[in-house]
């Protein structure tokens, strides 16, 4: 596609509910990562996938957080029993491939409230 | 572990005049990247410029320019003849240029005003 795309973009759900965030990168790129931006902070980490493999985990929060790439494209994250402190942005961003020399691409993001 | 501050929550600038905003980080590492993104109202995440920790000569591109001072360790972004369109925030990021270190580390921003 002509850039990152992320759904839904606004998510409400009840504290307890399982939610699944989607990401849906540039066609032609190899590398997808997922992170969280809290209101009024920067984006942090969260994990990283290349094609269907996924080398980097170590910014999930919990084991309650959990993330896809079975096909190498699309990708969810999924958050199992939500808590209050999950609410904030979800942020996809995909690049070319590994390497910091490849610009991250960002989607417009999921906006999480948990309630 | 890697830390990039931005001491600026906001600032704000006149319409048409040059305004820096300040980033310093944190690392043991020789070799690196940094990047300034932009993120509007629509909430969006620009890539305005980066840096190869590498290389000596500073960045450009157009209007935004940085300052790198590697030893250090600071890494401002300069906006000149600024816009409306520059109202954002603005966030400083770091990554290691090596596989297997790809996340990128964000600070906490700073809300960038521009005064008609």
């Amino acid at each position: 596609g002509a850039g990152v795309s992320q759904s839904p973009r606004y998510k409400v759900t009840k504290r307890g509910q399982d939610v699944t965030l989607r990401c849906d990168p540039i066609s032609s790129h190899a590398t997808l990562y997922w992170y969280q931006q809290a209101l009024g902070q920067g984006p942090e980490f969260l994990t990283y996938f290349n094609y269907e493999a996924q080398p980097d985990k170590s910014g999930l929060p919990s084991d309650r957080f959990s993330a896809e790439r079975p096909e190498g494209s699309i990708s969810t994250l999924t958050i199992q029993r939500t808590e209050q402190r999950d609410s904030a942005m979800y942020r996809c961003a995909s690049s070319l491939g590994r390497g910091a020399y490849n610009e991250q691409f960002f989607g417009p993001g999921t906006r999480l409230t948990v309630l | 572990a890697q830390t990039v501050t931005q001491s600026q929550p906001e600032m704000s600038v006149q319409e048409a005049e040059t305004v820096t905003l300040s980033c310093t980080y944190d690392t043991s590492e020789s070799d690196y990247y940094l990047f300034w993104y932009k993120q509007p109202p629509s909430r969006q995440m620009i890539l305005v410029i980066r840096q190869e920790a590498y290389k000596q000569q500073n960045a450009t591109e157009n209007r935004f320019s940085v300052n790198f001072q590697k030893a250090a360790k600071s890494f401002s972004l300069k906006i000149s003849d600024s816009q409306l369109g520059d109202a954002a925030m603005y966030f400083c990021a770091y990554t290691i240029s090596n596989f297997g270190n790809e996340k990128l580390t964000f600070g906490t921003g700073t809300r960038l005003t521009i005064i008609p």
